[in-house]
């Protein structure tokens, strides 16, 4: 069974602090890793995406992947109130045709 | 550049009828998606587009349900003889290219009454 696994939340921190999103998944051949960011009633929207292992920053975000834990995060710094939404965590299977398999989402409140 | 749409944004049907629900990829993106969401669950994937390869229909519910693409563009998700629990939001996504990153579209909210 292809999982992939995030925690629902709600994850709560502070204006100004770090938000870490972690996500694991169960096929050691996965190749691909995205993550996607949705606010409430509206759609996915793509944040990042990593394939190798290691860091990959784009302005306040990073993915960070580690292929032996199979394990893929997000770090949100310097989280603002407008950070708040639900975070997808998607996986690529090794294998797979061009299916993504995407987790059911951690929920992120960042308090000001 | 213009991104992934839908049509209709939102649509009230009767139960027993049945709709049509359309997308537009984002222009020369071959791999094309539906997904549905229900209220507050993640997403439930329905079937994906590659080129003119055989659609993967893995993720349809029953043979109520139907997609096709066609010239490798539009996309029509057809949902007959709907019931209620088919109330969802029904997203489509297109990606350059099968396993890569997926635009998604801002969905058609189906109720079912």
């Amino acid at each position: 069974q292809k999982e992939v696994e995030q925690n629902s939340g709600p994850l709560s921190v502070p204006e100004g602090a770090i938000a870490s999103l972690n996500c694991t998944y169960s096929d050691r051949g996965s190749q691909s890793f995205f993550w996607y960011r949705q606010y409430s009633g509206k759609s996915p929207e793509l944040i990042m995406f990593i394939y190798s292992n290691g860091d990959k920053e784009d302005g306040r975000f990073t993915a960070q992947l580690n292929k032996a834990s199979q394990y893929v995060s997000l770090l949100i710094r310097d989280s603002q109130p407008s950070d708040s939404a639900t975070y997808l965590c998607a996986v690529r299977y090794g294998g797979s045709q061009g299916n993504l398999i995407f987790g059911k989402g951690t929920k992120l409140s960042v308090k000001p | 550049g213009a991104g992934v749409s839908q049509s209709p944004s939102n649509k009230v049907t009767e139960k027993g009828k049945d709709v049509e629900l359309r997308c537009d990829p984002i222009s020369g993106h071959t791999a094309l998606y539906w997904y549905r969401q229900s209220l507050g669950q993640g997403l439930e994937f329905l079937i994906y587009f590659q080129g003119n390869s055989a659609p993967d229909k893995s993720g349809l519910p029953s043979d109520r349900f139907s997609a096709e693409r066609t010239g490798g563009s539009v996309s029509t998700l057809t949902i007959q003889r709907t019931q209620q629990e088919d109330s969802a939001v029904y997203l489509c996504a297109s990606s350059p290219g099968g396993g890569r990153e997926q635009y998604f579209g801002p969905g058609t909210r189906l109720t079912v009454t």
